[in-house]
C-alpha cells in the first residue's frame, strides 16, 4: 500500500472551512483515497473516499489532485464536535489487498 | 445493532492470563477486521477475514495472539500468556464485501490493560 504523509497537527477556527491536505505521491492506479478520523476515545468513523474524481458528501468534500500524488478533506463549517485525529489513507484494489494502513494522523483541533 | 459492536469495552488481566475479545460486525458483512492500537498511535493492522476465511494474519505480532470466524460472522481474537506490551485498544471493522471501494465501519473497541 502506498505511504501518506500529513501534517501532525492543524488548528481551525469555528464556522470556518477545514483544509486538511495529503501527499500520496506513490498512489498506483487502482488504489483509493480514504479519510477516516477518531475522536478520543473512540473507533475511527469514516468520512468519505474516492478513486479519481471529487467526492462530496455530508460530512466532507475531498479534492483530488489531477496526477492523484495529493489530496484535501474538507470540513466546510467546522465545528467544536470536529475534533479529532484525521487520517488519510491508501487502500489497494487487489483482492485481499484491502486493509486499511493507517499513520500518525493530523491532529485537528476546532478554537472557539 | 446497526453498529460494530465489540465486548467487553474494558478488560483487566494479570500478565499470563489468556484473554478473549469479541466482535460482533454488522449483519451481512463479508469482510473483518482487527487492529490494535497502543496510547497516541493510529491503529495497527492484525488479521483480515472474508467470510470464516483468514485471508491475512500478517499483522499479528506473535503466536500468543490466534483469531477466528467460524461461521463466517462473530469473531473472537485471542490472546494467551498476556504480556504487559499488549496492553492496547483493540478494534475491529466490517464492510459489505470484498474490494478496497467500500468502507469499512469500526467498533468502539476493546481496551485491554494488563498488570
Amino acid at each position: 500500500d502506498a505511504k501518506t504523509t500529513q501534517p501532525p497537527s492543524m488548528d481551525c477556527a469555528e464556522g470556518r472551512a477545514a483544509n486538511l491536505p495529503c501527499n500520496h505521491s506513490t498512489i498506483s492506479g487502482n488504489e483509493y483515497v480514504y479519510w477516516y478520523r477518531q475522536i478520543h476515545s473512540q473507533g475511527p468513523q469514516y468520512i468519505i473516499h474516492g478513486l479519481k474524481n471529487n467526492e462530496t458528501n455530508e460530512m466532507a468534500s475531498l479534492i483530488i489532485t489531477e496526477d492523484r500524488k495529493s489530496s484535501t478533506l474538507i470540513l466546510p463549517h467546522a465545528t467544536l464536535r470536529d475534533t479529532a485525529v484525521y487520517y488519510c489513507i491508501v487502500r489497494g484494489g487487489i483482492q485481499g489487498a484491502q486493509k486499511l494502513v493507517f499513520g500518525q494522523g493530523t491532529r485537528l483541533t476546532i478554537n472557539p | 445493532g446497526a453498529g460494530v459492536s465489540q465486548s467487553p469495552r474494558y478488560k483487566v488481566a494479570k500478565r499470563g492470563q489468556d484473554v478473549a475479545l469479541r466482535c460482533d460486525p454488522i449483519s451481512g458483512h463479508v469482510s473483518l477486521f482487527w487492529y490494535q492500537q497502543a496510547l497516541g498511535q493510529g491503529p495497527e493492522f492484525l488479521t483480515y477475514f472474508q467470510n470464516e476465511a483468514q485471508l491475512d494474519k500478517s499483522g499479528l505480532p506473535s503466536d500468543r495472539f490466534f483469531a477466528e470466524r467460524p461461521e463466517g460472522s462473530v469473531s473472537t481474537l485471542k490472546i494467551q500468556r498476556t504480556q504487559q506490551e499488549d496492553s492496547a485498544v483493540y478494534l475491529c471493522a466490517s464492510s459489505p464485501w470484498g474490494g478496497a471501494k467500500t468502507e469499512a465501519f469500526f467498533g468502539q473497541g476493546t481496551r485491554l490493560t494488563v498488570v
